[in-house]
C-alpha cells in the first residue's frame, strides 16, 4: 500500500531533550516537506527537500534540522525542544516538486 | 508577500443544502492550486488539482473551480460524510518550491 509513515505518533517530552520524528514513504517520491499544525495558524512549511541531500527551509524553520540521506526518508529533529513548538506535525510526499502531496498521520507532540 | 485565504472560517449546511467554500490567493505567479480534506486528527487527503484560470474539476459532489485570484469548493447536495475541513493550497512559480496553507474552512452538514 502506497503510503506515508510517521513515528512516534504521540510523544510528551521535556524542554531540552533532543528528539527525531522519522518520516518514510514507499511510492519512490522526490519531493518531501515537513508542516506544524497549530489551531487558527494552519498548516506551515518548516523544511522542505526536492532530492536526495537537498533541503531548504519553508516559513518557520527556526529550532528544527532535517536530512535526507535516502530517498525515502526525512527525519525532522528538534536539537533543543522548547514549549513553542508543541504542535501537530505532519510528513508529506509528492512524486515531484509542485505536485499534489501525501501526507502522513501525523505526530501530536508536547513539550513540557 | 505569498498568501492564502479561506472563507468562511465555519458552515454549517443542512443535507442537500448546496453551498461553496473560497480560497482566494496572492502569489508573483501560480504553479498550482490544491484543494484537501482533513478529517479530526488526521492528515490531509488530496482532492484537486487546478493550474490555469477556467479550469475545473470534479469528483463525487465536489467540484473545484478556478480564476486568476481566487478558487471555489462547490458542494452539491452535501451530506454528512462530506463534514471536514476543507484546505486551501497554492504553490508559486517563484524560485522556491514552497507550499502555503490556508487556515481552513470547517464544513458541518446536518442530517
Amino acid at each position: 500500500e502506497a503510503q506515508v509513515t510517521q513515528n512516534p505518533r504521540y510523544l510528551i517530552t521535556v524542554t531540552g531533550k533532543k528528539l527525531t520524528v522519522t518520516c518514510s514513504q514507499n511510492m519512490n517520491h522526490e519531493y518531501m516537506s515537513w508542516y506544524r499544525q497549530d489551531p487558527g495558524l494552519g498548516l506551515r512549511q518548516i523544511y522542505y527537500s526536492m532530492n536526495v541531500e537537498v533541503t531548504d527551509k519553508g516559513d518557520v524553520p527556526e529550532g528544527y534540522k532535517v536530512s535526507r540521506k535516502e530517498k525515502r526518508n526525512f527525519p525532522l529533529i528538534l536539537e533543543s525542544p522548547s514549549p513553542n513548538q508543541t504542535s501537530l506535525y505532519f510528513c508529506a510526499s509528492s512524486l515531484y516538486r509542485g505536485d499534489e502531496q501525501f501526507f502522513g498521520p501525523g505526530t501530536r507532540l508536547t513539550v513540557l | 508577500e505569498d498568501q492564502v485565504t479561506q472563507s468562511p472560517e465555519a458552515l454549517r449546511l443542512q443535507e442537500g443544502e448546496s453551498s461553496s467554500l473560497n480560497c482566494s490567493y496572492t502569489v508573483s505567479g501560480l504553479r498550482g492550486l490544491f484543494w484537501y480534506r482533513q478529517d479530526p486528527g488526521k492528515g490531509p487527503e488530496f482532492l484537486f488539482t487546478l493550474y490555469s484560470a477556467g479550469e475545473e474539476k470534479e469528483k463525487e459532489r465536489l467540484k473545484a473551480t478556478l480564476t486568476k485570484k481566487e478558487s471555489f469548493l462547490h458542494i452539491t447536495a452535501p451530506k454528512p460524510e462530506d463534514s471536514a475541513t476543507y484546505l486551501c493550497a497554492v504553490t508559486p512559480t517563484s524560485g522556491t518550491y514552497k507550499y502555503i496553507f490556508g487556515t481552513g474552512t470547517r464544513l458541518k452538514v446536518l442530517a
